[in-house]
């Protein structure tokens, strides 16, 4: 099915480990997400790629660095996990200024020990 | 920048009633689109439903409709008919038109309990 998929979908990191968590969408869409959720925050934007090639600091970047490797996949690499990156992350990916929103992947729970 | 606030942190309903869930936006452009979106304890983010703001005509989807005030800066989510299947968290998003500005801006939800 079309749609965005991340791997993995859970990961337990020790503190000051490294690792890189992988997003793919095979709906040819233009731009990509990365958010973070955590209790009470809501989603806040890590990174984006308006398109291929491109890429922009969002919200909370600190901490993260992002490779659009080409137009399907979006990768989001801790270089030095903390505890304060344990949380549930997302990737999206939508086409151009569609009315339609984000398509978003199923998430992945993160815990930094 | 654009925010979102959503400030009923929770919210709960009696099955097959209705409930309202309020959401703010603060903004200084004239075009933008506004979204709901469900998460349920799967985790996975669904579209419930979206409105562009030049559009006067309030968004309605099967028993999810909006109330959609853009003098006041406000788009709440009415759920007529609360379902069991309704309960999950509610995300009030924002997105801009203008070019190179698509991401979306997100509330800090409204966890919705229903009860039977």
């Amino acid at each position: 099915n079309a749609g965005v998929t991340q791997t993995p979908k859970f990961q337990v990191l020790k503190t000051g480990q490294s690792m890189t968590l992988q997003c793919a969408q095979d709906m040819n869409h233009n731009s990509m997400y990365w958010y973070r959720q955590d209790p009470g925050m809501g989603l806040r934007l890590i990174y984006y790629s308006a398109s291929e090639g491109t890429t922009d600091k969002g919200e909370v970047p600190n901490g993260y660095n992002v490779s659009r490797l080409n137009k399907r996949e979006f990768s989001l690499r801790l270089e030095s996990a903390a505890p304060s990156q344990t949380s549930v992350y997302f990737c999206a990916s939508m086409y151009g200024t569609h009315i339609y929103g984000y398509t978003f992947g199923s998430g992945t729970r993160l815990t930094v020990v | 920048a654009q925010t979102v606030t959503q400030s009923q942190p929770e919210m709960s309903v009696q099955e097959a009633e209705t409930v309202t869930l309020s959401c703010t936006y603060d903004t200084s452009e004239s075009d933008y689109y506004l979204f709901w979106y469900k998460q349920p304890p799967s985790r996975q983010m669904i579209l419930v439903i979206r409105q562009e703001a030049y559009k006067q005509q309030n968004a309605t989807e099967n028993r999810f409709s909006v109330n959609f005030q853009k003098a006041a800066k406000s788009f709440s989510l009415k759920i007529s008919d609360s379902q069991l299947g309704d309960a999950a968290m509610y995300f009030c998003a924002y997105r801009s038109k203008q070019g190179g500005s698509e991401k979306l801006v997100f509330g800090k939800g409204t966890k919705l309990t229903v009860n039977p």
